[in-house]
C-alpha cells in the first residue's frame, strides 16, 4: 500500500518566519497535488505538480516536484496568520483512487 | 450556490442505527468522490464514481458501507447498523473528470453515541 507522508506533523511559528514542509514516498508519481483545509471546511486545491523537478510559485508559497517524483515540498515564505490550517498533498493510487498524506497543521501567531 | 452542497452538516445518531449522507456536486462534473476524515486527520478515499457507476469499490471501510449516485448528479453515502467507530467527517468532492481538480463540499459530521 502506498503511504505519502508529510512532515512536520504539527508546525507553530511566529508571522513573518519561513517554512518547509514535506510529502514524501517511496513511489513514483505522475502528478502530486497540494490542498489546505481551514476548520469546518473542506480542502481547497492549491497546487498541482507533474513534471520532476517542477517548480511552482503561488504567491508566498512555493511548490516543488522532486526529480524523481517520488517526493514534493511546499515553501511558505514570511507567513501570516491566514496561512494557518493543515496542509495535504495527495496523488492518485493505482485505478481510480486517491491517497491524501498524514498532513502538516501549521498554526502562525501574530 | 454553485460550489458541492453536502447534508446534513452534523448528524447525531445512536449505535445501530442506519444514516445516510448526501452530496449535491457541481453541475456538469461527471466524477464524485467520497472520502471520511477521523478528527484531525488525513483524508481516508472511500469511492469514487464517474457519472453514475463506481468502477472500484474497495475503499469502502466494510459492509456496512453503500454508495450509489443517480442521474450522473446526487450521490448518497449509506452507513448500516452505526458503529463508534464510524464517527468521522464524510467529505464529498467532485471534478470535471477523473483526475482534474476535485472541489470539496464542507463535510457531514457525523456522530455515532
Amino acid at each position: 500500500t502506498q503511504l505519502l507522508e508529510q512532515s512536520p506533523q504539527f508546525l507553530s511559528i511566529q508571522e513573518g518566519e519561513n517554512l518547509t514542509v514535506y510529502c514524501n514516498s517511496s513511489s513514483v508519481f505522475s502528478s502530486l497535488q497540494w490542498y489546505r483545509q481551514e476548520p469546518g471546511e473542506g480542502p481547497v486545491l492549491l497546487v498541482t505538480v507533474v513534471t520532476g523537478g517542477e517548480v511552482k510559485k503561488l504567491k508566498r508559497l512555493t511548490f516543488q516536484f522532486g526529480d524523481a517524483r517520488k517526493d514534493s515540498s511546499l515553501h511558505i515564505t514570511a507567513a501570516q496568520p491566514g496561512d494557518t490550517g493543515l496542509y495535504l498533498c495527495a496523488v492518485t493510487s493505482g485505478t481510480y483512487k486517491y491517497i491524501f498524506g498524514t498532513g502538516t497543521r501549521l498554526k502562525v501567531l501574530a | 450556490g454553485a460550489g458541492v452542497s453536502q447534508s446534513p452538516s452534523n448528524k447525531v445518531t445512536e449505535k445501530g442505527k442506519d444514516v445516510e449522507l448526501r452530496c449535491d456536486p457541481i453541475s456538469g462534473h461527471t466524477a464524485l468522490y467520497w472520502y471520511r476524515q477521523s478528527l484531525g486527520q488525513g483524508l481516508e478515499f472511500l469511492i469514487y464514481f464517474q457519472g453514475n457507476s463506481a468502477p472500484d469499490k474497495s475503499g469502502l471501510p466494510s459492509d456496512r458501507f453503500s454508495a450509489e449516485r443517480t442521474g450522473g448528479s446526487v450521490s448518497t453515502l449509506t452507513i448500516q447498523r452505526t458503529q463508534q467507530e464510524d464517527s468521522a467527517v464524510y467529505l464529498c468532492a467532485s471534478s470535471l473528470e477523473w483526475n482534474q481538480p476535485q472541489h470539496f463540499g464542507d463535510g457531514t459530521r457525523l456522530s455515532i453515541l
